[in-house]
């Protein structure tokens, strides 16, 4: 069975400074992943996905993620942190077999301080 | 291009009650899935819905359930509301896609509050 699990509930950093959101899968194939965040009322927002091609993901607002299959994680990152950033960020996995269903993380709320 | 639509944004219903929300899909999406999310289960899948028939289901109960039409919109029903069932709605729509993609897009989802 497929899982994905988000080590941080909620992350911190200041404004200019690096983000590392942390998700690792578990899966006895190899996954679609993806990484979505959600503003306050609002709805998701892809922001980058990973599909068998190129390791390192470049996304949305300067975000990329590497998947690494030896350590199961697919680490969100951003090198410097803008105001604007501050949401929910969710990890998810959907697989290549079951084509609909994602299965999602618990969610890490990051909070930016100025 | 428009995005995923989702009506009503807020809902109120007591215990007990029916409840019906609808979904537009992005023109040209023929998938569409829901989502509940709940601060206590958080995202957790409902049911998919391709070409009006149903692909996937959740671990739902049978008070949920949905249809699609020949437009591609989606509605979902929720019977007997539960306080539990309070959550947001989420639904995403999509493409036939290449394997592997699985590009959904989300609408910005019900806020069901039951009293």
């Amino acid at each position: 069975a497929q899982s994905v699990t988000q080590l941080d509930s909620h992350v911190s950093v200041s404004e200019g400074t690096p983000v590392l959101l942390r998700c690792n899968y578990s899966s006895s194939y190899s996954p679609s992943l993806f990484w979505y965040v959600q503003h306050p009322n609002k709805g998701l927002q892809l922001l980058l996905k990973y599909t068998s091609a190129a390791t390192l993901v470049k996304g949305i607002n300067g975000f990329e993620a590497e998947f690494k299959k030896s350590e199961t994680s697919f680490h969100l990152t951003k090198p410097s942190a803008h105001m604007s950033d501050a949401a929910e960020y969710f990890c998810v996995a959907a697989s290549p077999y079951n084509t609909d269903k994602l299965i999602f993380g618990t969610g890490t709320r990051l909070q930016v301080f100025p | 291009k428009a995005g995923v639509t989702q009506t009503p944004r807020y809902l109120i219903k007591t215990r007990g009650q029916q409840v019906t929300l609808s979904c537009s899909p992005i023109s040209g999406h023929r998938s569409v899935s829901w989502y509940q999310q709940t601060p206590g289960q958080g995202l957790q899948f409902l049911f998919e819905y391709f070409s009006e028939t149903q692909r996937n289901k959740g671990n739902f109960p049978g008070r949920f359930s949905g249809r699609q039409f020949s437009n591609s919109r989606s509605e979902m029903n929720v019977s007997t509301l539960e306080l539990g069932d309070s959550a947001l709605y989420l639904c995403a729509s999509s493409t036939l896609r290449d394997r592997g993609s699985h590009e959904q897009y989300f609408g910005p989802g019900t806020r069901l509050t039951v009293t």
